[in-house]
C-alpha cells in the first residue's frame, strides 16, 4: 500500500540556517509527489511537485526538493530559513487508482519552528 | 483568482448532532475533494466528485457521513450523528479537469475547524 513517513514530528532551525525536511514514501510505480505548507489557520499551499525528468525540484518560497529513488525520498530543502516559513509541512504522494480516481496520501507533517 | 471558499471556519457542536460544511472551488474546477485532518495526522481523503458524479467515497464512513455536489459546482459535507471522533479539520480541495492526471494540482481551501463535544 502507498505511505508516507515524515520521520520529524517537529523541528526548530534558526533564522537564516538551512533547512532539510525528510520524507519517505513506498509506492509501486513511479511516484507522483508533492509538498504542501500549512500554515495557522489555513489550508495547504503547494510548493512543489515531482512527476517525471529532472531529480531537484525547484518550488516556491526558494524550496527546492530533490527525488531519489534509490532511498524512496523526497526531502524538502531550503538555504537560509525566513521567520515567515514557520509553519506545518506536508509531504504526500498521488495515489491514481482505475478511471478517475485521484487522491493524494500524505505523511503526517513537520512542524517548523523558527528562532530568531 | 478567487481560491477554494468555505464555510463555516469553525464549528462547535455536541456528540449525537448534525453538522454541515459548505464548499465552493475555484471556479471551472471540474474535481472537487473532501479531507478530513484529525490532530496529529495529515489529511485523508474521504470523498472525491468528478463534476457532480462520485469517483471514490471508499472511505467515507457512509453510516454517518454524506456529500453531494448539485449541478458540479458547490459541495456540502454532512455528518449526523456526530461522534467524538469526528473532531478535526475538514479541508475541501478541487482540480481543473476531469481526467485522472498526475500532473493535477489541489488548491486547498482554508477548512473548517470541527470540535465535537
Amino acid at each position: 500500500a502507498q505511505s508516507v513517513t515524515q520521520p520529524d514530528i517537529h523541528i526548530t532551525v534558526s533564522e537564516g540556517a538551512s533547512l532539510e525536511l525528510r520524507c519517505n514514501y513506498s509506492y509501486g510505480a513511479t511516484p507522483y509527489l508533492f509538498w504542501y505548507v500549512q500554515s495557522p489557520g489555513q489550508g495547504l499551499q503547494l510548493l512543489l511537485k515531482y512527476f517525471s525528468g529532472d531529480t531537484l525540484v525547484q518550488g516556491i518560497k526558494g524550496f527546492e526538493a530533490e527525488f531519489k529513488r534509490s532511498q524512496s525520498s523526497f526531502n524538502l530543502r531550503k538555504p537560509s530559513v525566513h521567520w515567515s516559513d514557520a509553519a506545518e509541512y506536508f509531504c504526500a504522494v498521488g495515489s491514481f487508482g482505475g478511471g478517475a480516481t485521484n487522491k493524494l496520501i500524505f505523511g503526517t507533517g513537520t512542524l517548523l519552528a523558527v528562532q530568531p | 483568482e478567487a481560491g477554494v471558499a468555505q464555510s463555516p471556519r469553525y464549528k462547535i457542536i455536541e456528540k449525537r448532532q448534525s453538522v454541515a460544511f459548505w464548499c465552493n472551488p475555484i471556479s471551472g474546477h471540474a474535481t472537487l475533494y473532501w479531507y478530513q485532518q484529525i490532530l496529529g495526522q495529515g489529511p485523508k481523503l474521504l470523498i472525491q466528485f468528478q463534476n457532480n458524479g462520485v469517483v471514490d467515497d471508499s472511505q467515507l464512513p457512509k453510516d454517518r457521513f454524506s456529500a453531494e455536489r448539485l449541478k458540479g459546482v458547490d459541495s456540502t459535507l454532512k455528518i449526523q450523528p456526530a461522534k467524538l471522533e469526528d473532531s478535526a479539520v475538514y479541508l475541501c480541495a478541487s482540480s481543473l479537469t476531469t481526467r485522472a492526471s498526475r500532473q493535477e494540482t489541489q488548491y486547498f481551501g482554508p477548512g473548517t475547524r470541527l470540535l465535537v463535544l
